[in-house]
C-alpha cells in the first residue's frame, strides 16, 4: 500500500513568487491535513481537509490556502513568499476526521531566498 | 487551548541504556495523546497513542508510554535503546471532542545514541 506522496521533495523560490505544494494521501483516506514544520516555531497546523471541504484553520495568514479535489488529493498554496515560508511542509491523511492517528509523508522542503 | 511540552530538547545516552522522554500537556478537556518520531529528512512517523482503556501503551519496537491523567503526562520510555533510535521524537494531543481533531505537537526532544 502507497503511502503518503507529497511533491516535490524540494523548492527554492524566491520572494514574492507563489508556490504550490502536492499530497496524494493513501488510498482510502479521505482526511488531509498540512503542518509546517520551523526550527523556531515547531510543528504547527495549517489547516485539514474532509471530501474537498476545509474543515479545520491554523493561525496562518491568508496567504496559506489548500484544496481538495475529489480524489481527495490534496494542495496547498502560498502566495507573495516571505523568507519566513521556509520550511518543511508536511501533509497527512487519515482514513476519516476522527483521532487515531495520521500518516506523515516525507514533506516538500521550501526554501525562499 | 491545548499546548504540549517536552521538558528535554535533547537527550544523550548510551547504547543499551534506559531512556525517558518526557511530556506534560495542558488541556481542559478531554485529549487523545501521541508520539511521533522523525529521522533526518523524513516525515513523522506515528510510534504509539493513547485514545482510551488501559493507560499503558506499547510500541512493536519496544517504546511504552503511560497516560497519567492526574499528572497530565505521556511520558515516553525504552528499557534498552540501540544506535537505530537516534531521532527526534514528538509528543503531541488531540481535542477529543467534536470533529477538530488537529495534533498540536511539542517542540521535540532529539534522543541521541552513542555507542
Amino acid at each position: 500500500k502507497a503511502g503518503v506522496t507529497q511533491t516535490p521533495r524540494y523548492l527554492i523560490k524566491t520572494r514574492g513568487q507563489q508556490v504550490t505544494l502536492s499530497c496524494s494521501p493513501i488510498s482510502g483516506h479521505r482526511s488531509v491535513s498540512w503542518y509546517q514544520q520551523t526550527p523556531g516555531q515547531g510543528l504547527q497546523f495549517l489547516f485539514e481537509y474532509f471530501s474537498e471541504t476545509q474543515r479545520n484553520k491554523g493561525n496562518f495568514p491568508g496567504r496559506f490556502s489548500g484544496r481538495q479535489f475529489s480524489n481527495s488529493r490534496s494542495e496547498m498554496n502560498v502566495s507573495t513568499l516571505e523568507l519566513g515560508d521556509s520550511a518543511l511542509y508536511l501533509c497527512a491523511s487519515s482514513p476519516s476526521t476522527g483521532p487515531g492517528g495520521y500518516t506523515f509523508g516525507s514533506g516538500t522542503r521550501l526554501t525562499v531566498v | 487551548a491545548q499546548s504540549v511540552t517536552q521538558l528535554d530538547s535533547q537527550v544523550p545516552v548510551f547504547e543499551e541504556a534506559p531512556v525517558e522522554l518526557r511530556c506534560n500537556y495542558s488541556s481542559s478537556v478531554s485529549v487523545y495523546l501521541f508520539w511521533y518520531v522523525q529521522y533526518p529528512n523524513q516525515g513523522l512517523q506515528l510510534l504509539l497513542k493513547y485514545l482510551s482503556g488501559s493507560t499503558l501503551v506499547e510500541s512493536i519496537n519496544g517504546f511504552e508510554a503511560e497516560f497519567n491523567k492526574s499528572q497530565t503526562s505521556f511520558h515516553l520510555r525504552k528499557p534498552s535503546v540501540h544506535i537505530s533510535d537516534t531521532a527526534e521524537y514528538f509528543c503531541a494531543v488531540s481535542y477529543s471532542g467534536g470533529s477538530n481533531y488537529k495534533l498540536t505537537f511539542g517542540k521535540g526532544t532529539l534522543l541521541t545514541v552513542n555507542p
